[in-house]
């Protein structure tokens, strides 16, 4: 089975500073892994996703992330936030070639981004 | 616009009701996901679908049900059965038969039971 652990609940930043949002997983079978963003009220979109390949993955809005094999890691990072990056971000897994897109979300982090 | 529709936005039930959210999506995708979000509890999977006629438990089954009579539309029965309803409920959509496919989000809706 897979899971997603992201530690921290919350990341308060202030406007223009970088961030790093962090996301481990665990799983016995390679994986997919996904970075999506949800704005109040509103439904998950997805911020980027990596399949193989290139281990750096960019995506909307100016973040990328970094696929670690060796520490199970799937880290979102941004060199220079904005306001508007406000919003919760889940980090997702699903098992490599399975026969449905079963996700399996994390718990969530709040980006706070402060003027 | 292609896209997912989920109604209503925003649904109180009264205790001992069964209460059904609307799904539909033009974006001709085969499968279909209903997940259900607590704050601090990330989502979790309740019914999945992947083609018309034929759908699955997810983690979180007890308490739903789900129908899948037309490609475009997967609509979720919250049961009298189900002891804690009031959450955030999210549609979903993909294709199929690839790998790593993008699952696409409706806005989703809110229950409340007073």
């Amino acid at each position: 089975a897979q899971s997603v652990t992201q530690l921290d609940s919350q990341v308060p930043v202030f406007e223009e500073a970088p961030v790093e949002l962090r996301c481990n997983y665990s799983s016995s079978v390679s994986v997919y892994l996904f970075w999506y963003v949800q704005y109040p009220n509103q439904g998950l979109q997805l911020l980027l996703k990596y399949l193989s390949g290139s281990t750096l993955v960019k995506g909307i809005n100016g973040f990328e992330a970094e696929f670690n094999k060796s520490q199970t890691s799937f880290h979102l990072r941004k060199p220079s936030v904005h306001i508007s990056d406000t919003a919760e971000y889940f980090c997702a897994v699903s098992r490599y070639g399975g026969a449905t897109n079963k996700l399996i979300f994390g718990t969530g982090t709040l980006l706070a981004v402060q003027p | 616009d292609g896209g997912i529709t989920q109604s209503p936005k925003y649904l109180f039930r009264k205790e001992g009701q069964n209460v059904t959210l609307s799904c539909e999506q033009n974006l001709n995708h085969d499968a279909m996901y209903w997940y259900r979000q607590d704050p601090g509890q990330g989502l979790r999977l309740i019914y999945y679908s992947q083609i018309v006629n034929d759908f699955q438990k997810g983690d979180i089954a007890e308490g739903y049900s789900v129908s899948r009579e037309k490609k475009e539309s997967f609509p979720l029965t919250v049961t009298s059965a189900q002891k804690n309803p009031t959450a955030f409920y999210l549609c979903a959509s993909s294709t199929t038969g690839g790998t790593g496919n993008t699952i696409y989000f409706g806005e989703g809706s809110w229950l409340t039971v007073v």
